[in-house]
């Protein structure tokens, strides 16, 4: 049982590139969710999923996309890189009304 | 919209000591609230979850406690070690499936 898989782990950006962080998980959870970690900061939900086909935004859903067309995947995609959006990602998901299970993160500079 | 705040924000105790990590939230609709350890450079470990209904949970020397009406929560450890040195992070789902963070206390225990 894998959990919750984030890939790349790491990655660098040039400003204005475009990416797609993957998040798989093998649980068959329901809600799926895209955090970031700035340095020194808590954490902020950027999107999340309550189910396959359905997608919201969190508090800082601007420069980003997500998709949920399975209920194991939940990409993110940054269209235009910009040096604000260098972080640490966290993909989680959760079950009904039971804990989350968090990826190991994919830390991401965009220069 | 929900604020989570955690105090203090860092701690530094000798080992052994018995310690409490403080989480407030400004709104009490919420589905549960749970506890995390963060090392360095990480990802999140879950530690604890406390059900909505629910008034504590006990896993070893870690004891969280859950007042919903006050917006308060409470990390007790026991008998402090150094390998408990991370930063602790509380998090709750309010009702409409989000999932909010604290700002994390960053906890050092001293040999």
């Amino acid at each position: 049982n894998a959990g919750v898989t984030q890939t790349p782990k790491f990655r660098i950006l040039k400003i204005g590139q475009s990416m797609t962080l993957q998040c798989t998980q093998d649980m068959n959870h329901n809600y799926m969710y895209w955090y970031r970690q700035d340095p020194g900061m808590g954490l902020k939900l950027i999107y999340y999923s309550v189910g396959a086909g359905i997608t919201d935004k969190g508090e800082v859903p601007n420069g980003y996309n997500v998709s949920r067309s399975t209920t194991e995947d939940f990409p993110l995609r940054l269209e235009l890189a910009a040096p604000s959006q260098t972080s640490v990602y966290f993909c989680a998901s959760r079950a009904g009304n039971y804990g989350y299970t968090f990826g190991s993160g994919t830390r991401l500079t965009v220069v | 919209k929900q604020e989570v705040t955690q105090i203090p924000a860092a701690l530094s105790v000798p080992e052994g000591e018995n310690l409490v990590l403080n989480c407030s939230f400004t709104d009490s609709a919420i589905y549960n609230l749970q506890w995390f350890r963060q090392d360095p450079g990480k990802g999140l470990t879950s530690l604890l979850l406390i059900q909505s209904s629910q008034r504590e949970q006990t896993s070893g020397r870690l004891n969280a406690s859950l007042d919903k009406s006050s917006g308060r929560s409470t990390l007790y450890i026991a008998a402090s070690q150094p390998g408990d040195s991370a930063t602790y992070l509380c998090a709750v789902t309010n009702t409409g499936n989000q999932f909010y963070f604290g700002t994390g206390t960053s906890l050092t225990v001293i040999p």
